[in-house]
């Protein structure tokens, strides 16, 4: 199957500061990626859907200013998290599609822990 | 509305004890469901895409099926290193791209 890497896997970061998080895949472009938080035990919460040089749509009740994603060649997507704070705490994960047949191809996940 | 529903939400197995997963979908048109395993810490892993009623996969220990209502992972004889948790998602024709992930069924196999 497709390879998506996702970096870091691990983050820990002071509140108020910025992470950012890449999501890459290494040999397919990816015409659409998307970004997903997972709370413990429960499934994934899709946040936002990024095309290739277009601006995100984000899911209702996803703040599109604390949470800023770019989508800048069809093989990266970045999600950086601003002004992070305790409750940002979560994993964090991005997938890719190159559209057809639209299996989706998940990255390892991102662990940010905001102290 | 669309919806994905999953059951059950965890199940516990001996080595050897075959079950089946199911996931229910109720979407106003399918595009296909997707079945992912996902460890703990880690992004699902992709397993199968099915695409119309009738439809079969296979890969090792594992089967997807797919009818017009629900699909359902059939799992042979598991070993503890299938324990997981199996994620159901369908795409719809709503929209380009919209997948709806179900709940998962967390999956322990015992030794």
């Amino acid at each position: 199957g497709a390879v998506v890497s996702q970096h870091p896997s691990r983050v820990i970061c002071k509140s108020g500061t910025s992470v950012k998080i890449e999501c890459r895949s290494l040999d397919f472009q990816a015409t659409t990626m998307f970004w997903y938080r997972q709370f413990p035990k429960q499934s994934l919460m899709l946040m936002a859907t990024s095309n290739e040089g277009s601006k995100a749509t984000y899911e209702q009740g996803v703040e599109k200013d604390k949470f800023l994603i770019n989508h800048a060649s069809l093989t990266l997507s970045t999600l950086t998290v601003t002004s992070a704070h305790p409750e940002d705490s979560s994993f964090y994960i991005c997938s890719a599609t190159s559209g057809m047949p639209g299996e989706l191809f998940f990255g390892e996940g991102s662990r940010l822990t905001v102290l | 509305e669309d919806q994905v529903t999953q059951s059950p939400e965890a199940l516990r197995l001996q080595e050897g004890e075959s079950s089946s997963l199911n996931c229910s979908y109720t979407v106003s048109g399918l595009r296909g469901l997707f079945w992912y395993r996902q460890d703990p810490g880690k992004g699902p892993e992709f397993l199968f895409t099915l695409y119309s009623a009738g439809e079969e996969k296979e890969k090792e220990r594992l089967k997807a099926t797919l009818t017009k209502k629900e699909s359902f992972l059939h799992i042979t004889a598991p070993k503890p290193e299938d324990s997981a948790t199996y994620l159901c998602a369908v795409r719809t024709t709503s929209g380009t791209y919209k997948y709806i992930f179900g709940t998962g069924t967390r999956l322990k196999v015992l030794a």
